[in-house]
């Protein structure tokens, strides 16, 4: 059983349009993160999510919105998509906020074209 | 600001070693080193906590110079399995309540037979 999963692997959509990636950790953890990884591999914390109650928000435009409907899922929804945002994009979680630990997911390939 | 890490590519022979260095122009409260393999998820490897730390897991150590605000992973006898792309993850002391990690570009590691 993969303990964190992000759906779905790939996405190519086009400009303009608006998508959700989901996570879903089995680990019953209480803190959940969505990371980017740039084309320069650098991977930048978004937001970080523990019992569903936002913690971290960096500064992200306001297009981007997480969705914590409960402590085992943290969903990406991204309105009005633009170039930029193509990236990898990947979720985590730690068992709580002080955690040494991440659980990453194996990622979601986003393409805008 | 992320910490930077060199180098950003090393190739090995089976059984070569291999530094990994990584520093940071701020304070730092800890450094976490992870692992990548093409196409999948980043795998925790270890944390530093304290100046001078050093950590062993099977042939692969780390220190934490907190002075000099940098550490280093060190690869002992490469296995094939090593190949993959090496981040580290640093925690500033500025850090709020919530862990927030900043990631490096990352190295990557490529081990021939």
């Amino acid at each position: 059983d993969t303990a964190v999963s992000q759906t779905p692997k790939y996405l190519v959509t086009q400009m303009g349009n608006d998508k959700s990636i989901k996570c879903e950790q089995n680990l019953g953890h209480d803190t959940m993160y969505w990371y980017k990884q740039d084309s320069k591999k650098f991977l930048k914390i978004m937001f970080s999510y523990n019992n569903k109650e936002l913690i971290i928000n960096e500064t992200v435009p306001n297009r981007f919105s997480p969705k914590s409907p409960d402590k085992a899922h943290l969903n990406l929804h991204i309105n009005s998509l633009e170039l930029g945002d193509s990236a990898v994009y990947f979720c985590a979680s730690s068992q709580n906020r002080a955690s040494e630990k991440l659980f990453f997911g194996s990622g979601t390939q986003l393409s805008v074209l | 600001q992320q910490p930077v890490q060199s180098p950003q590519a090393v190739i090995l022979r089976e059984g070569e070693d291999a530094v990994i260095n990584c520093s940071s122009s701020k304070a730092l409260y800890s450094v976490h080193w992870y692992r990548q393999k093409h196409g999948e998820a980043p795998v925790f490897l270890m944390i530093l906590l304290k100046g001078g730390e050093q950590k062993g897991h099977d042939k692969i150590s780390a220190s934490f110079n907190e002075k000099k605000q940098q550490s280093s992973l060190y690869l002992t006898a490469s296995q094939l399995s090593y190949s993959g792309t090496y981040f580290c993850g640093t925690e500033r002391r500025d850090s709020g309540s919530a862990r927030q990690l900043t990631f490096g570009s990352g190295t990557q590691l490529t081990v021939l037979p």
